[in-house]
């Protein structure tokens, strides 16, 4: 069964960095794109980024504007989130979720399985 | 970028009644060229990941009752839920995968009457 597990996440302060990993199992990591999503304490889902299945191409939310950074590795079956500057506003639970399509037959598309998240708080 | 606004913000329905959830896009999510609505809608238990119920609008995830049902097109869409049942008590999204940044309604939070 597909498994997303989610590490890396901690307090950390205003002006820090953290990266985060979501190590898949249970299906061909390399076919499908993933995507990073966020939620806020109390608060709503937000869209963090994607990435297609071979990292060809990335995409960001609005937000980010250059401070976090979407990757993988594919022979290790694990996809990446960067960040740095890091604002109070970034507290959330940073869920990593695979693509429903395989990338041969959509360029993106919604998440469909999702991990337990992991937590990164931003306070002094 | 494509603004998701869903009504109610919350609502409470009896069980075994029906439960009602709307959706609308700031443009229009359909893609005319294969005909496809990208709205998804999720469902989110209290400390638990969301689960994807719905995609292309209508096309129910493998595994979800056929109790939940969406419709809609264009920029207005709808989550059904018939017969409720005490296991649906959840916050619910929809989202758009048509445009980047992909993006979420604020949530409708179901609950028993």
């Amino acid at each position: 069964q597909v498994q997303l597990v989610e590490s890396g996440g901690g307090v950390v302060q205003p002006g820090g960095s953290l990266r985060l990993s979501c190590e898949a199992s249970g299906f061909t990591f390399n076919t499908h794109g993933m995507h990073w999503v966020r939620q806020a304490p109390g608060k709503g889902l937000q869209w963090v980024a994607f990435i297609r299945n071979d990292g060809s191409s990335t995409f960001y939310g609005d937000f980010v504007k250059g401070r976090f950074t979407i990757s993988r590795a594919n022979s290790k079956n694990t996809l990446y989130l960067q960040m740095v500057s890091l604002r109070p506003d970034d507290t959330a639970v940073y869920y990593c979720a695979r693509d429903r399509f395989d990338s041969d037959t959509y360029f993106y598309g919604t998440p469909d399985y999702w991990g337990q998240g992991t937590r990164v708080t931003v306070s002094s | 970028d494509i603004v998701m606004t869903q009504s109610p913000d919350s609502l409470a329905v009896s069980l075994g009644e029906r439960a009602t959830i709307n959706c609308k896009s700031s443009q229009s999510v359909l893609y005319t060229s294969n005909n496809k609505n990208y709205l998804a809608w999720f469902q989110q238990k209290p400390g638990q990941p969301p689960k994807l119920l719905i995609y292309w609008a209508s096309t129910r995830e493998s595994g979800v009752p056929d109790r939940f049902s969406g419709s809609g097109s264009g920029t207005d869409f709808t989550l059904t839920i018939s017969n409720l049942q005490a296991e649906d008590v959840a916050v619910y999204y929809c989202q758009q995968y048509d445009l980047v940044p992909f993006t979420f309604g604020q949530g409708t939070k179901l609950e028993i009457k």
